[in-house]
């Protein structure tokens, strides 16, 4: 069964950094690429960053280019998001995800979430 | 970027009626690698269904995803009481992006 536990959130002010970490089990890890899912409070779904299964391939959506980066460590089993520079706006519940064996692919299995919030 | 466009926002029905639930995107979607997910109130999305009409391992059969190029359905076929949730389509051929999703709600 696949299993991923997010951990890392808190309250932080504008301006400082957070790492979010996230431990897999259950599947192969470093057969996937794995992903960063956002969601504020009330609102919907909004893809971060994803990972290939060997770092190879990483991709932000636009609000994040320049402040997150995206890494795993397929030894250890863990996918991490170093979020820099947060902002009020990145105020969100975090969830990591599992892909496919592909980039383009779904997400098969989440965790349930880790919460970030941004405030002074 | 593919904008995903949910319609209805909200959808009103009984236990036992027939759910459709659209995704429009903005432009074509790329070997219909579109996907549905199911969320309940304080629970993490669940994938019902990718590649546009493939159900996830354990998902019943009376959920089904149809559709290709802009436009896409998801039909659940008789509501049961544990499927009144929020949906979101998803595509992934073009980078990621999720729509904004449909509540199905009790009538």
């Amino acid at each position: 069964e696949v299993q991923l536990v997010e951990s890392g959130g808190g309250l932080v002010q504008p301006g400082r950094s957070l790492r979010l970490s996230c431990a897999a089990s259950g599947f192969t890890f470093d057969d996937y690429a794995m992903h960063w899912v956002r969601q504020a409070p009330g609102k919907g779904l909004e893809w971060v960053s994803g990972i290939s299964w060997n770092s190879g391939r990483i991709g932000y959506v636009d609000s994040v280019k320049g402040r997150f980066i995206i890494s795993r460590d397929n030894a250890k089993n863990s996918l991490y998001l170093q979020m820099n520079s947060l902002r009020a706006e990145d105020t969100a519940l975090y969830y990591c995800a599992k892909g496919g064996y592909n980039w383009n692919d779904a997400f098969f299995g989440w965790g349930q979430g880790s919460l970030v919030t941004v405030s002074s | 970027e593919i904008v995903l466009t949910q319609s209805p926002g909200t959808l009103s029905l009984s236990p036992g009626e027939r759910a459709t639930l659209s995704c429009r995107a903005s432009q074509s979607v790329t070997s219909s690698y579109l996907a549905w997910y199911q969320q309940k109130p304080g629970q993490a999305p669940r994938l019902l269904i990718y590649g546009a009409s493939s159900r996830a391992t354990g998902i019943p059969d009376r959920f089904s995803g149809s559709g290709s190029g802009t436009d896409f359905t998801l039909t659940i076929s008789r509501l049961e009481p544990e499927d009144f949730a929020v949906y979101y389509c998803q595509q992934y051929g073009t980078s990621l992006t999720f729509g904004g999703g449909t509540k199905v709600e009790i009538k």
